[in-house]
């Protein structure tokens, strides 16, 4: 079965500080992986996501991320941190062999900016 | 173009009482799903409507759910009678097409389900 699991349910940062919130998924078959965000109020916007093309994937508002298969993570950056990135983001899975593509989530992590 | 869109946005009822939600996908979207996020935990697949069809209702937690989709258009999930543990905020995305590379699911705000 796939899972995911995201490292730190919340992590807080400097303005201008680098961002990095980890992900490491389980899959017995190739995956497609996604980072989502949501903002207060908002539903989840999706940042970006690997579909076994280019391993760095690069999103809205700087990010990027790396899909490292040998230690199965996919970890989520960006350069530096502004106020605005304030929310909570979520690491996803699909399973190609799954007809409805659904989604299996992390448990989130919360990111907090300090100015 | 509007997004996906759920109402109510928060409910509140009583242990024994029937909720119904609902979600209206992106216009043109053949695929719609449901997800919830009890407090604290993640988000959770409950089931997946291809037009009007069941694709995959794997994650329906048990017989008090009952989802539909009549015409292909917006679905609702009922809950009926409502527990305690179903408190949680339930999320609606639809896609377009479910080629691999592709696909994407858009979300709507959620409804926040409040039983006590």
């Amino acid at each position: 079965a796939q899972s995911v699991t995201q490292l730190g349910s919340h992590v807080s940062v400097s303005e201008g500080a680098l961002v990095l919130l980890r992900c490491n998924y389980s899959s017995s078959v190739p995956p497609y992986l996604f980072w989502y965000v949501q903002y207060p109020n908002q539903g989840l916007q999706l940042l970006l996501k690997y579909t076994s093309a280019a391993t760095l994937v690069k999103g809205i508002n700087g990010f990027e991320a790396e899909f490292k298969k040998s230690e199965t993570s996919f970890h989520l950056t960006k350069p530096s941190a502004h106020m605005s990135d304030a929310a909570e983001y979520f690491c996803a899975v699909s399973d190609l062999k799954d007809s409805s593509y659904k989604l299996i989530f992390g448990s989130g992590t919360r990111l907090l900016v300090r100015p | 173009e509007a997004g996906v869109t759920q109402f109510p946005s928060h409910s509140v009822i009583e242990k024994g009482q029937t909720v119904t939600l609902r979600c209206d996908p992106i216009s043109g979207h053949d695929n719609l799903y449901w997800y919830r996020r009890v407090m604290g935990k993640e988000i959770k697949f409950l089931l997946h409507f291809v037009k009007e069809s069941k694709q995959d209702e794997s994650g329906m937690p048990n017989n008090r759910f009952l989802a539909e989709r009549t015409g292909g258009t917006y679905s609702t999930l009922k809950v009926q009678p409502a527990e305690l543990e179903d408190s949680g905020v339930y999320f609606c995305a639809s896609s377009q097409d479910r080629a691999p590379r592709s696909h994407e699911q858009f979300f709507g705000p959620g409804t926040r389900l409040t039983v006590l």
